[in-house]
């Protein structure tokens, strides 16, 4: 089945700079991906979700890259400020499957 | 808008007793719904796949034994812990979609499950 890999899995960066985590998955199959937010002791918030015939999609903030020849799913968070500090997931699905998600990285944002 | 519910939001259970959570979805029909359990640190795994006429789709390393789902129309999932030990608790979330094709899933806020 799919596998999903989620790097880094902790990230630091001062408020203002940019932070990126990368995903990558197996299944060529795969046609939907999307980025999930996790605020501490929350459930999980839709950040941004693109089909596969999308490369780039950018919105309030946040960057999601797509090559499918790799296979790799990114977000780029520009401007990072406190508010940002969370656990991100990545989660990626084929057809009519159900989401998997990758590892998470855990994005702390410091003043 | 589209809506999930998920009660209770938090449950203790005695270890070896069961416990059941409830996914309702709001201002859709929800085709399919899926169960992810979240342990402490760490990421959501899926258990199982739950699409309305169909046989639910369970994961490796969860079984209906252990996780018996019902799904008996487009508005409402549950699932049971059956003897919950202390490896099963977490934060449980339901993820429901209108369809099969791509679209959104609408996560509820979840049940977090400790048992002791």
């Amino acid at each position: 089945g799919e596998q999903v890999e989620q790097r880094p899995p902790h990230l630091s960066v001062r408020e203002g700079d940019s932070a990126i985590i990368i995903c990558t998955y197996t299944d060529s199959a795969t046609a939907y991906f999307s980025w999930y937010k996790q605020e501490a002791g929350a459930g999980l918030q839709l950040l941004m979700s693109v089909l596969s015939n999308v490369d780039r999609k950018e919105e309030q903030g946040l960057t999601v890259l797509l090559n499918k020849k790799d296979k790799r799913l990114s977000l780029n968070l520009t401007a990072a400020h406190p508010g940002d500090s969370a656990v991100y997931f990545c989660a990626v699905r084929q057809g009519g499957r159900a989401l998997i998600f990758g590892t998470g990285t855990t994005v702390s944002v410091s003043p | 808008g589209a809506l999930v519910y998920q009660y209770p939001r938090r449950t203790i259970c005695k270890s070896g007793t069961s416990m059941r959570m409830e996914c309702q979805a709001v201002g859709f029909q929800a085709t399919s719904v899926a169960w992810y359990r979240q342990s402490p640190q760490k990421t959501f795994e899926l258990i199982a796949l739950s699409t309305v006429n169909s046989a639910i789709k369970y994961e490796q390393n969860f079984t209906q034994e252990k996780f018996p789902i019902s799904h008996p129309n487009l508005s409402f999932s549950s699932m049971t812990v059956l003897n919950a030990y202390l490896e099963d608790r977490g934060l449980y979330l339901c993820g429901a979609r209108r369809d099969i094709a791509n679209t959104e899933v609408f996560f509820g806020k979840g049940t977090r499950l400790t048992v002791v």
